[in-house]
């Protein structure tokens, strides 16, 4: 069985550009998350969708930051503009219907802003 | 709000010895924890989980213990192996069924 595929593996932009990951969860997976993680820190939750809808996005700064799930299966992140302090690793994961808290993560895209 | 918090930022073993990896959370009404491992350039990868029900779950070389009277967790790996190193997250949820994940503990088996 295939993991999250996430692309690009890498990105490395200028500041006040804009920039998109995206997001292809595991088959049949319903619920799809969006986490930031910084340098030595742990996951940080900036969205998550239940199938096409998000249910969460308390922590996405919606000023520059906004992620979109049309049909429910990939889904994508955008940053624009970005800024210095953008620069981490950002990862997806998915989980089955009913499984929220068990998570497949995909390996990232690490972003850097200069 | 919730946070979750590594003891040790850092853990060297000996190829063979058992490990602990300790974890303190500061919400009393989280009630399901999970500890993930993190490989250099990979996503977190799911390694054992536990509901505020038990205090002890077993997998395969590792277990989780739960102390919900001092809101501690530990990871203990037994056999430590030189595939065993990387970083390790606890995390929690509580009734807003959201992870929060702490710093991570890297840890480092020596041969």
């Amino acid at each position: 069985e295939a993991g999250v595929v996430q692309s690009p593996r890498y990105k490395i932009i200028e500041k006040k550009q804009p920039v998109a990951f995206w997001c292809n969860p595991i088959s049949g997976h319903n619920t799809l998350y969006w986490y930031r993680q910084n340098l030595g820190q742990g996951p940080e939750l900036l969205i998550r969708y239940e199938n096409e809808e998000a249910v969460d996005d308390s922590q996405l700064p919606k000023d520059r930051f906004s992620a979109e799930r049309l049909k429910g299966v990939d889904s994508t992140l955008k940053i624009q503009p970005a800024e210095l302090g953008d620069s981490a690793v950002y990862l997806c994961a998915s989980s089955p219907q009913g499984a929220t808290y068990e998570q497949y993560f995909g390996p990232g895209t690490r972003l850097t802003v200069t | 709000g919730e946070s979750v918090g590594l003891h040790l930022p850092t853990l060297s073993v000996q190829e063979g010895d058992n490990s602990i990896i300790n974890c303190a959370y500061s919400n009393s009404a989280s009630d399901y924890f999970i500890w993930y491992k993190q490989e250099s350039g990979k996503g977190p990868q799911f390694i054992i989980d536990i509901r505020s029900n038990m205090d002890k779950r077993q997998g395969q070389r590792v277990t989780v213990l739960l102390n919900k009277t001092v809101k501690h967790l530990s990871l203990q790996i037994a056999a430590t192996q030189p595939g065993d190193s990387a970083v390790y997250f606890c995390g929690s949820s509580g009734s807003a069924r959201q992870l929060t994940f702490g710093s991570g503990t890297q840890l480092t088996v020596l041969p």
